[in-house]
């Protein structure tokens, strides 16, 4: 079951802050946070294993909340690099191994 | 250390044929997973190898199979290719089946016509 990102896409100037929500149907053992640039291969951000968990990376950040199955990325102070389309992978446990599902994405701009 | 490297990074090939990716995970990685994206989504999961054995398949159709070699390196086959078959074909290394974040390749980029 694919997880549903909100919103499909924001526009930010330099210094603004965004967050981007990824919500699962599904019980979830742990949500990945990726970014991709225009051309370029998908680029691990984070991993939120534990429920409520909140992890960091420069200025972005990401919670799980594991009751609601859902995990959220706060961008904060946004820069020009952090332009792309971010994608959340989310991992459940199968009969006999893993398997990450991406969401749609969400398509992230930040203008000068 | 060399990332991901996937092999070859463009390919046309015909309705009907077949084809075969190439992928070499980051060294000491013991898990590969393949994905297929389209053009706007997200990746679509395939399959994920581990120690040589499949561990998760995506619903594709029986036409797509993969294998991994005994030094982790892994092959995507396509056969009785569609034009629907065309897209972005990646390859995700990671140490364990799960608990660790994707190191992903830089695609092969698949051309039906």
């Amino acid at each position: 079951q694919q997880p549903v990102q909100s919103p499909q896409a924001v526009i930010l100037r330099e210094g603004e802050d965004a967050v981007i929500n990824c919500s699962s149907s599904k019980a979830l053992y742990s949500v990945h946070w990726y970014r991709q640039k225009h051309g370029e291969a998908p680029v691990f951000l984070m991993i939120l294993l534990k429920g409520g968990e909140q992890k960091g990376h420069e200025k972005i950040s990401a919670s799980f909340n594991e009751k609601k199955q859902q995990s959220s990325l706060y961008l904060t102070a946004s820069q020009l690099s952090y332009s792309g389309t971010y994608f959340c992978g989310t991992l459940n446990f199968m009969e006999y191994g893993n398997k990450l599902v991406f969401g749609a994405g969400t398509i992230l701009r930040v203008k000068s | 250390d060399a990332g991901v490297t996937q092999s070859p990074t463009h390919l046309i090939k015909t309705r009907g044929q077949q084809v075969t990716l190439r992928c070499s995970p980051i060294s000491g990685h013991k898990s590969v997973s393949w994905y297929q994206q389209v053009l706007g989504q997200g990746p679509q999961f395939i399959f994920q190898y581990y120690e040589k054995e499949e561990r998760g398949r995506g619903n594709f159709p029986d036409r797509f199979s993969a294998r991994q070699f005994p030094n982790y390196s892994s092959e995507l086959n396509v056969n009785a290719l569609l034009l629907g078959d065309s897209a972005l074909y990646l390859c995700a290394s990671s140490p364990l089946t799960g608990g660790y974040g994707y190191t992903f390749g830089s695609g092969t980029r698949l051309t039906v016509v």
